[in-house]
């Protein structure tokens, strides 16, 4: 089982809708929560950190934590197609470096 | 967010040559910064942890005499590519962890905007 797994994609959402992005984690004493961005060719761009358990809304994204089921997850409300990119999730558990999933592609059509 | 700055963002060199790369944290001290390289459509791979004033921790895999890392401070970190290959042609991102900005102890990691390294 993989650290961090990401929902498989590419996913595609039509502009406007909300798209829905999953992550799990494997270890349960894992503390900090990260969502970043990376468009195609440019470095990831942290756009939502978490702690604790519940829902962390910033604009358009939600980051939401439940760590009795060891999942995180980030919807984006009203998608744009400048939302189109890839999506890494990334939790700090008992080490101290940062474990990033795979990461899940987003196209959100015009 | 805090940011950091690399350089340079691209850089084209012969084969057996040796690139320098330069990562800055501009407004705040980065005890630590991390090295990843990342291939075309793949994920990010963590090279190595760099710690201000002591030795690299370098992952599993990763050549610690062909990938040398200094931190002389706590804003500066580089990464040198020694006789590079083509086979080393990759976009290099260098990272680095603000403590402060959640407020609560936690830290927060920040990317650089990536080195391009092409090797002939």
């Amino acid at each position: 089982q993989k650290e961090v797994e990401q929902n498989s994609g590419p996913l595609s959402v039509p502009e406007g809708a909300i798209a829905s992005l999953n992550c799990t984690y494997s270890d349960r004493g894992s503390q900090s929560f990260f969502w970043y961005r990376q468009y195609s060719g440019k470095s990831p761009e942290l756009i939502m950190s978490i702690y604790s358990n519940g829902d962390k809304e910033d604009g358009r994204f939600t980051a939401q934590l439940n760590k009795a089921s060891q999942y995180v997850s980030l919807l984006i409300r009203d998608s744009q197609p400048s939302d189109s990119a890839t999506y890494l999730c990334a939790v700090k558990a008992s080490a101290r470096q940062l474990t990033f999933g795979s990461g899940t592609q987003l196209t959100v059509l015009p | 967010g805090a940011v950091v700055s690399q350089h340079p963002s691209r850089v084209i060199c012969k084969s057996g040559t040796s690139v320098k790369i330069e990562c800055r944290s501009l407004d705040f001290q980065a005890t630590t910064m991390f090295w990843y390289r990342q291939f075309p459509k793949q994920s990010l791979m963590l090279m190595a942890t760099s710690n201000e004033g002591s030795k690299a921790t370098y992952e599993q895999g990763v050549e610690k005499d062909k990938f040398l890392i200094n931190h002389a401070s706590l804003t500066l970190s580089t990464l040198t590519v020694t006789s590079a290959h083509p086979e080393d042609s990759s976009f290099y991102i260098c990272s680095a962890r603000d403590p402060g900005t959640s407020g609560r102890g936690m830290w927060e990691q920040f990317f650089g905007p990536g080195t391009r390294l092409t090797v002939l």
